[in-house]
């Protein structure tokens, strides 16, 4: 059972928008920034989405963050057969004092 | 250009130890916050450790504390992770990871390629 919650899957048709959920509490979203990471199949996570809204450098502008209360969000808009991935979120916990991620979301390009 | 590169993983008895290395290049390693992430076959993510940027100071999931130890040789940029009693539930996919610190938020990039830590009989 994580401590971040995430949907197990989502799904969009291509062009299309989607949003990925992850929840959390006071103690670690409520109060900590949020990441987020790809991970295409039979690969390494990447790093998407830090400080809950930043894009690193290559991450195109369809990808956005955001954050509001005890849960964040990872939009994705423009959707591509490529973004077929698992995507988690992380953050700090500052109750249980280490770092935690979502469960993750498979999301599939129909 | 950012680079890390985990070696030492394979399949070992329940019980047994293993260490597992990863070298970096491209960056200070000693101005690096170096982690270990493992993800279980079809699971997700489970932070495991983490060497802060002075080297000193070190955390650990509760589900490996007192088995597992970080460290790193800096000469050669080099983050180690002993492993030791190693149990079933260890059997995971390693990877290492560059830490960046907001306040006492961690973000990790970049990712290596990963090492496969096999633990059965």
């Amino acid at each position: 059972q994580s401590v971040l919650t995430q949907p197990p899957s989502v799904s969009a048709a291509p062009g299309q928008m989607v949003t990925i959920s992850c929840s959390g509490s006071s103690s670690n979203i409520g109060i900590n920034y949020v990441s987020w990471y790809q991970q295409l199949p039979g690969t390494a996570p990447k790093l998407l989405m830090y400080e809950n809204n930043k894009r690193p450098s290559g991450i195109p502008d369809r990808f956005s963050g955001s954050k509001s209360g005890t849960s964040a969000t990872l939009g994705i808009t423009g959707l591509q057969t490529g973004d077929e991935a698992d995507y988690y979120c992380g953050t700090w916990d500052s109750s249980l004092s280490v770092t935690v991620f979502g469960g993750g979301t498979q999301l599939t390009v129909l | 250009e950012v680079h890390l590169l985990e070696s030492g993983g394979g399949l070992v008895q329940p019980g047994g130890s293993l260490r597992l290395s990863c070298t970096a290049s491209g960056f200070t390693f000693t101005n690096s916050a170096m982690n270990w992430v493992r993800q279980a076959p079809g699971k997700g993510l489970e932070w495991v450790s983490t060497l802060n940027d002075r080297g000193y100071n070190t955390s650990y999931a509760d589900s490996v504390k007192g088995r597992f130890s970080v460290s790193s040789d800096n000469s050669k940029n080099t983050l180690f992770l002993q492993m030791n009693s190693l149990r079933a539930d260890d059997t995971a996919v390693y990877y290492c990871a560059r830490g960046h610190t907001v306040g006492i938020t961690l973000w990790f990039d970049p990712w290596g390629l990963g090492t496969l830590v096999t633990v059965s009989s």
